[in-house]
């Protein structure tokens, strides 16, 4: 069953704008990933957030964690045409090997 | 490095025709997981290989088996296909080890239709 679940399902902005996505989990985590996936492509891996860690940076990307809510958000700023994709949290449990995805986030940013 | 290969890119079968979905990482990762995407399901994970030598169900692994045959390869079999196993199918592999990541690599799918 679906551990994440993004929020808005998609999301239309325009070149310039910031975009936050939400994710929202159910059990306790060791850490919450966020993944990318261009149409057509593969995943591909943009940050993780520990448990103990409430805010993390990357590039344009910043990432929040609030384990008392359960919830993550991904905020792209000054958002590009190329950042049109489809993102996903995912929850990493640490008990297992596996992740949890969510169903995604469709971003469009129109030029 | 490649990454992480899968092959073939498409593949159309009938039902009940078999098949196995191959996939390779270069990385020296310890796990290897096999996911299938259908539209508005996100992905679900079918196996995974924790370790070279070991495999697990995931959340979906009716109608499939797997194979990690060495440390860099991990199959996915449909033995008998049926049309609800239309999906696209990506493999991925993490370290998984304290200092060198928990993030998971994708390869770049295969586009499974079954007729």
């Amino acid at each position: 069953s679906q551990q994440g679940e993004e929020d808005p399902q998609a999301l239309s902005i325009q070149e310039g704008e910031n975009a936050t996505m939400n994710c929202s989990y159910k059990t306790s985590i060791n850490n919450l990933q966020w993944y990318r996936q261009n149409s057509g492509r593969g995943l591909v891996h943009l940050i993780l957030i520990r448990s103990n860690e409430r805010e993390k940076h990357s590039g344009r990307l910043r990432v929040t964690l609030d384990t008392s809510k359960k919830s993550s958000s991904l905020l792209i700023t000054a958002s590009r045409a190329a950042d049109t994709a489809s993102y996903f949290c995912a929850t990493d449990e640490g008990s297992n090997y596996k992740l949890t995805f969510g169903k995604g986030t469709l971003l469009t940013v129109n030029p | 490095n490649a990454g992480v290969t899968q092959t073939p890119k498409f593949q159309v079968l009938k039902t009940g025709q078999s098949m196995t979905l191959q996939c390779a990482q270069d990385m020296n990762h310890n796990s290897m997981y096999w996911y299938r995407q259908d539209p508005g399901m996100g992905l679900r994970l079918i196996y995974y290989s924790a370790s070279e030598g070991t495999t697990d169900k995931g959340e979906v692994p009716n109608g499939y088996n797997v194979s990690r045959l060495n440390k860099r390869e991990f199959s996915l079999r449909l033995e008998s296909a049926a049309p609800s196993q239309t999906s696209v199918y990506f493999c991925a592999s993490s370290a998984r080890v304290r200092g060198q990541g928990y993030e998971q690599y994708f390869g770049p799918g295969t586009r499974l239709t079954v007729t």
